[in-house]
């Protein structure tokens, strides 16, 4: 089954603790990206990466940590630094203007 | 600053009856403009780009630069229309920085 696959769906962060969201795709796209989702509001950059040991910050980047160490790879982490966590997050990858979004995770603090 | 405005959370509508839903941009450059849908247990998957002057399952839409608008249309509404519609401006930060509106929910009662 080819496209994004993110993992976990749900995932809960205890105070000061940090945790990862994984994001694999087996679509060969060079382009990857993280997306932040808020009730109510759009779609937010955080932070993307063109091309393999490469990523630069979206609008949003702040508490936020990537790294690209393969082109199938990038994965999310959200620091202790991010004080308001709880929301839906959004891989994708892109061939041109094309995105493909990968079904989310839903993070929550306990 | 670069900004897409969805006016509109929800649309309500009968089956058959002509959907509008709207989408107004700010950017002085020039826009590559998207529509982005997202069905009930689906990924969020590219409905249609104004480029490319379109029409997928019976929407369409067209690019205003006089009014900054983006309105995606369809003249008779199907029950499985109902998703949530996202428009998405590509501006000069180029397609590695969309910016996307809110959404709209379009629900289309039969």
């Amino acid at each position: 089954d080819g496209g994004i696959t993110q993992s976990p769906k749900y995932l809960f962060r205890k105070e000061g603790q940090n945790v990862t969201l994984s994001c694999e795709q087996n679509l060969n796209h060079d382009a990857m990206y993280w997306y932040r989702q808020d009730p109510g509001q759009g779609l937010r950059l955080i932070y993307y990466s063109q091309i393999v040991n490469d990523f630069q910050k979206g609008d949003i980047a702040e508490g936020y940590s990537v790294s690209r160490e393969k082109k199938e790879s990038f994965p999310l982490t959200v620091t202790s630094a991010q004080k308001n966590p709880t929301a839906f997050y959004l891989c994708a990858s892109s061939i041109g203007e094309k995105l493909f979004f990968g079904s989310g995770t839903q993070l929550s603090v306990l | 600053a670069q900004r897409v405005t969805q006016p509109e959370k929800l649309l309500s509508v009968f089956k058959g009856a002509p959907v509008e839903l709207k989408c107004n941009y700010s950017y002085s450059g020039s826009p590559e403009l998207f529509w982005y849908v997202q069905y009930s247990r689906q990924r969020l998957q590219l409905l249609l780009r104004h480029i490319s002057r379109e029409s997928i399952k019976g929407f369409t839409a067209d690019l205003n630069k006089g009014e900054t608008s983006f309105h995606l249309k369809k003249p008779f509404a199907q029950e499985e229309d109902s998703a949530m519609y996202y428009c998405a401006l590509s501006g000069s930060g180029g397609y590695n920085k969309l910016i996307f509106g809110a959404g709209t929910r379009l629900a289309v009662h039969p």
